[in-house]
């Protein structure tokens, strides 16, 4: 089936620190998302885009986050800087249309240390 | 923002057995649920949709949707312990805010 790709799967980094965790949508989808996870507890909804901008975005997604598609490259999802309670699971998502299947990556797990 | 509320929190049921999850929106715009199941360490997959009052079903899965209390359930019937899972219940409004809300899960534990 259609697939996601998240690059890196794992990544540690120092507390104050900039990480950009990296996202290949399905091809031909147009809405993205990014959710975040706790521990295997609930998904917790952060951002989502369509035709280059953000469109709605939680309280999660703090003035540290940002998020972007350059054309023909990742959606990348930007923290800077990094604090310890970002550490977490992150998914990646995308959908061909606002109201159809969502498909998520594998995740990149965030440790911040 | 909408909240989705799931029950129960976790459920043991043995092989062959029946499990029932429970979904409920608090938000009266929501007109789309889905059931997504994820194992652990892995990342969520769509098992079923519903967006019409009524029943659907696929394989040993149905889900039932009653738009007008916004609750839907998802039966598992010959439960086996390879369903063992979160099992994930999203909403969706349908105009407006398009963001997918998840409940909190409901941790399925199949015993053999």
């Amino acid at each position: 089936g259609p697939k996601v790709l998240q690059i890196p799967s794992h990544q540690i980094i120092d507390m104050g620190q900039m990480v950009t965790l990296n996202c290949d949508p399905v091809s031909n989808h147009l809405y993205f998302y990014w959710y975040k996870q706790i521990l295997g507890q609930q998904m917790e909804f952060l951002v989502n885009f369509y035709n280059g901008k953000v469109m709605e975005k939680s309280k999660l997604f703090k003035d540290q986050f940002s998020v972007e598609r350059p054309d023909g490259s990742y959606f990348t999802l930007k923290i800077q800087p990094t604090a310890l309670e970002d550490s977490a699971v992150y998914f990646c998502a995308s959908s061909r249309g606002a109201n159809t299947e969502v498909f998520f990556g594998k995740g990149t797990r965030l440790t911040v240390v | 923002q909408q909240k989705v509320q799931q029950s129960p929190e976790s459920l043991i049921v043995p092989e062959g057995g029946m499990a029932s999850l429970n979904c409920t929106s608090s938000d009266r715009n929501v007109d789309y649920f889905w059931w997504y199941r994820q194992h652990s360490g892995k990342s969520p997959k769509m098992l079923m949709s519903i967006f019409s009052n009524g029943e659907k079903e696929e394989g040993r899965f149905t889900v039932h949707l009653n738009k007008a209390s916004l609750h839907t359930s998802l039966h598992i019937r010959d439960s086996q312990p390879s369903d063992s899972a979160l099992y994930l219940c999203a909403a969706r409004a349908s105009s407006g805010s398009w963001q997918l809300i998840f409940g909190s899960g409901t941790q399925l534990t199949v015993m053999p």
